[in-house]
């Protein structure tokens, strides 16, 4: 079954340093995205891209944040200067079609800020 | 905006026996409904979805319901199994968009 990969699976970064989350999202797929989960709480919606451009974003994805799809495979999350409270799981998913099945999501990167 | 809840945050259910888990959401004007199963350390893996224009959906062992009068979602699982253990999220999308709203999550615990 294709899957959506990320990697690091855990990140470790001092305060104020630059993180760049990588995924590779399966390969016939459209539209990416990027979620997030601190510890405990609800899986929360980032930035959706499509057609190599954001098509929407939360009131989280900031200037801080930024996305990018390099090259044919990899669609990555920078994150310019991290902040305590950037410490999550970071989630990327793939999907198909505009709210279609196979809306499928990566196992994820702890992010962990210190 | 959107905001989606569980009803319960825990529900433990014996093997074998059948599981409901419950899920409200506000807007009217969501149209398309996935429930998410979250083991430990893992990512949300897609069970089951169901658009606006049905009331109901079955997969293997599973069963979506969708009460768009009272705007109420359910994941039916029969003869839940010691596997089917992990938090249970919906996911609600609106207008025809791509944005998945969360639920907080039902932590589904299965006893011997």
């Amino acid at each position: 079954e294709p899957e959506v990969t990320q990697t690091p699976s855990h990140q470790v970064t001092q305060m104020g340093q630059e993180v760049i989350l990588r995924c590779v999202p399966i390969s016939n797929h459209l539209y990416f995205y990027w979620y997030r989960q601190i510890l405990g709480q609800k899986v929360e919606f980032l930035v959706s891209f499509y057609n190599n451009e954001i098509s929407e974003k939360s009131e989280i994805f900031d200037d801080q944040f930024s996305v990018e799809r390099p090259d044919g495979s990899n669609f990555t999350l920078k994150i310019r200067s991290t902040k305590l409270e950037d410490s999550a799981m970071y989630f990327c998913a793939s999907s198909e079609l505009l709210q279609g099945r196979g809306y499928t999501f990566g196992s994820g990167t702890r992010l962990t800020v210190v | 905006g959107e905001s989606v809840g569980l009803h319960l945050p825990t529900l433990s259910v014996q093997e074998g026996d059948n599981s409901i888990i419950n899920c409200a959401y506000s807007n009217s004007a969501s149209d398309y409904f996935i429930w998410y199963k979250q083991e430990s350390g893992k990512g949300p893996q897609f069970i089951i979805d169901i658009r606006s224009n049905m009331d109901k959906r079955q997969g293997q062992r599973v069963t979506v319901l969708l009460n768009k009068t009272v705007k109420h979602l359910s994941l039916q699982i029969a003869a839940t199994q010691p596997g089917d253990s992990a938090v249970y999220f919906c996911a609600v999308s609106t207008g025809g968009g791509n944005k998945l709203t969360f639920g907080t999550g039902t932590q589904l615990k299965v006893e011997l």
